[in-house]
Formats: C-alpha cells, structure tokens, sequence
C-alpha cells in the first residue's frame, strides 16, 4: 500500500528554538498533504493543509505564523513549529492522499514533540 | 460547526463480547471513513461507505452507514485482543476536497 514517511518520530527540544518534521509519499505524488494535531487521548485536529506549489491554508485558530508549511515537491511537505513553548507539546501526524486510491488518507507515523 | 460526534469515548470487554461504536455527524456526509489507531501508532484506514444504508463487512467488523447519511456505526463481533485501539469516524469537512473532520474516537480495549 501507499506509504507515507514521516521524520522525525520524536523530537525533545528547549523553549525558543524551532522544529522541523518531514513528511514524504514514497511511492506516489501528493499534491496535497494534511497535518494533524493530536492530544494524548484525543481526536484529530486538522491544523492545514499543504498544497504543493502554492501557500497552506489554516484551520481557524491556527497561527500560520507559528506552524510554517512548506510543500516543495509532490512528495514532501514540512512542518516547522516555530519558537516552540511547551504548549505546543503533542503529536503532530501528516497525511496524504494517492488520487489514484479514491479518498482514503495514508499516515505518516507521527511526530511526538516535547518542549522544555 | 461541522461536529462529528462518537460514542462511546471508552470501552472495556471481555475477549470474546461483541463492541459497538457509534457515530453521528451534525450534517449530511457525503461518505464516512473509519480508522484504527493501535496505542502509541497511527492512523489506518479501514474503509469508506458512500451509499445510504450502506452495510459493509470486514471478517468480524461491520460498518454501516444510516439512511439520512448522518451516522455512522462499527460493530465487532467476538473481539480479540488484537482489536485493541481507537476506533475513528471521519467525514468530508465542508466541501473542501480532501479535508476529513475526525470524531473523538473509542478506545477498546479487550481483557484475555
């Protein structure tokens, strides 16, 4: 099946510094990935959606300022969390959709970030 | 807005009893997806209903999907401790093409 590849699948780092997490489609083109934020025991929130080629679009409440996207490529979004403060501690989860396999999402394994 | 709403949050059986998870949207879907999430993973598709009335069956999993297209329901039957997870619905948000609003999901989990 589809893969999605998601790096790094935990990160630690100090309050101020900024994050970066890939997320890569192995075997098909993504014009168009989405991220997630998830809680622990919680749903998933959708924070934007990436769109290759052109600017991401947020979610209500989502500062695009904070949470950087970038879609380069047809297989490779990224996320930076910018400035980190521990509130923005929680797993981040991309995903993707092959259009040749109707509209089911594949996932990346997630990013678990902690910040200190 | 868009609310898709699950229940139950939690849910505790025996290896053997059978589990329900029911979903309900606030608006008409143009298809419901579920997902499995073991502990500590991510999510996995587990399949799509489109049609109203939809009845479709994984092995032991039935998924259904209602009539008005606004709820949604799995079903296990005989649970086993490999079916330990949380369990997801997920509808189109809006019209806006790909976009999935997810319900809070039900955690399973099966004693031997």
């Amino acid at each position: 099946g589809a893969v999605v590849s998601q790096h790094p699948s935990w990160v630690i780092c100090k309050s101020g510094t900024s994050v970066k997490i890939e997320c890569r489609s192995l075997d098909f083109q993504a014009t168009t990935m989405f991220w997630y934020r998830q809680f622990p025991k919680q749903s998933l929130m959708l924070m934007a959606t990436s769109n290759e080629g052109s600017k991401a679009t947020y979610e209500q409440g989502v500062e695009k300022d904070k949470f950087l996207i970038n879609h380069a490529s047809l297989t490779l979004s990224t996320l930076t969390v910018t400035s980190a403060h521990p509130e923005d501690s929680s797993f981040y989860i991309c995903s993707a959709r092959d259009s040749s396999r109707a509209v089911k999402l594949f996932f990346g394994s997630g990013t678990q970030l902690s910040v200190l | 807005g868009q609310q898709v709403m699950q229940i139950p949050q939690y849910q505790h059986v025996q290896e053997g009893e059978d589990f329900t998870t029911y979903c309900n949207s606030s608006t008409t879907l143009s298809n419901i997806q579920w997902y499995k999430q073991r502990p500590g993973g991510h999510p996995v598709f587990l399949i799509q209903l489109v049609k109203s009335g939809e009845v479709k069956k994984q092995k032991r999993l039935t998924f259904q999907f209602g009539e008005a297209k606004k709820n949604s329901s799995l079903h296990i039957t005989a649970t086993q401790t490999t079916d330990v997870g949380t369990y997801f619905c997920a509808g189109p948000l809006g019209n806006q093409g790909g976009k999935l609003i997810f319900g809070q999901g039900t955690e399973l989990s099966v004693k031997p």
